[in-house]
């Protein structure tokens, strides 16, 4: 079945450092989107990518869908603390779907 | 955030005791959601309800059991657990159906011993 990959696993990021997250899937996606979950909370939504190739930012978070709409990355410049947290990204599956990446976990050395 | 409320919050429970969670969405959506998310795993959607209708069941165990009474309302029935069935159990809403954007709720952190 159609799958979602995310890597990193999880990263480790001096506070200041920049942090990227990728997303990859198997098959291409009509859309993707992004959540964050932080510790001990639930998953938020951040945001919805539609068109190929298309970049939304959100303050210091930049999201990016590739061209060929198999591919998104999340970048976020001068990580603070409040960015530690689980960030996932989930597309639409072959059975029309959400499918969820395993996600990438953020921490943030102060 | 309090489009999604679920309860209870915590709960431990025995393999034999029987217990339910309760989902509510005050966001006037049509579908709601049951996921789980266990350690290290990517969450895994268990059950889907559209205008109260179960149109998705991804081959869960019998021993859960899934009530829609109403747009607003989801129930996840619970009876006979496994220990391996332990994880955050979280509902989430959404407009219309699957590939819509989910608002999840806090999630249900179920200890089975």
């Amino acid at each position: 079945g159609q799958q979602v990959m995310q890597i990193p696993q999880y990263q480790h990021v001096q506070e200041g450092e920049d942090f990227t997250t990728y997303c990859n899937s198997s098959t291409t996606l009509s859309n993707i989107q992004w959540y964050k979950q932080r510790p001990g909370g639930h998953p938020v939504f951040l945001i919805q990518l539609v068109k190929s190739g298309e970049v939304k930012k959100q303050k210091r978070l930049t999201f990016q869908f590739g061209e060929a709409k198999k591919n998104s990355s999340l970048h976020i410049t001068a990580t603070q603390t409040t960015d530690v947290g689980t960030y996932f990204c989930a597309g639409p599956s072959d059975g029309n779907k959400l499918v969820f990446g395993a996600g990438t976990i953020l921490r943030v050395k102060s | 955030e309090t489009g999604v409320t679920q309860t209870p919050r915590h709960l431990v429970m025995g393999m034999t005791n029987k217990k339910s969670l309760k989902c509510e969405q005050h966001l006037g959506h049509n579908a709601m959601y049951w996921y789980k998310q266990s350690a290290k795993k990517p969450l895994e959607l268990m059950f889907v309800y559209s205008l109260e209708e179960r149109v998705e069941n991804n081959s869960v165990p019998s021993r859960f059991s899934p009530e829609c009474p109403n747009s607003s309302h989801l129930f996840l029935h619970l009876h006979t657990l496994q220990p391996e069935d332990s994880a955050l159990y979280l509902c989430a809403s959404s407009q219309d159906g699957h590939l819509s954007t989910q608002y999840f709720g806090p999630g249900t952190r179920l200890t089975v011993l």
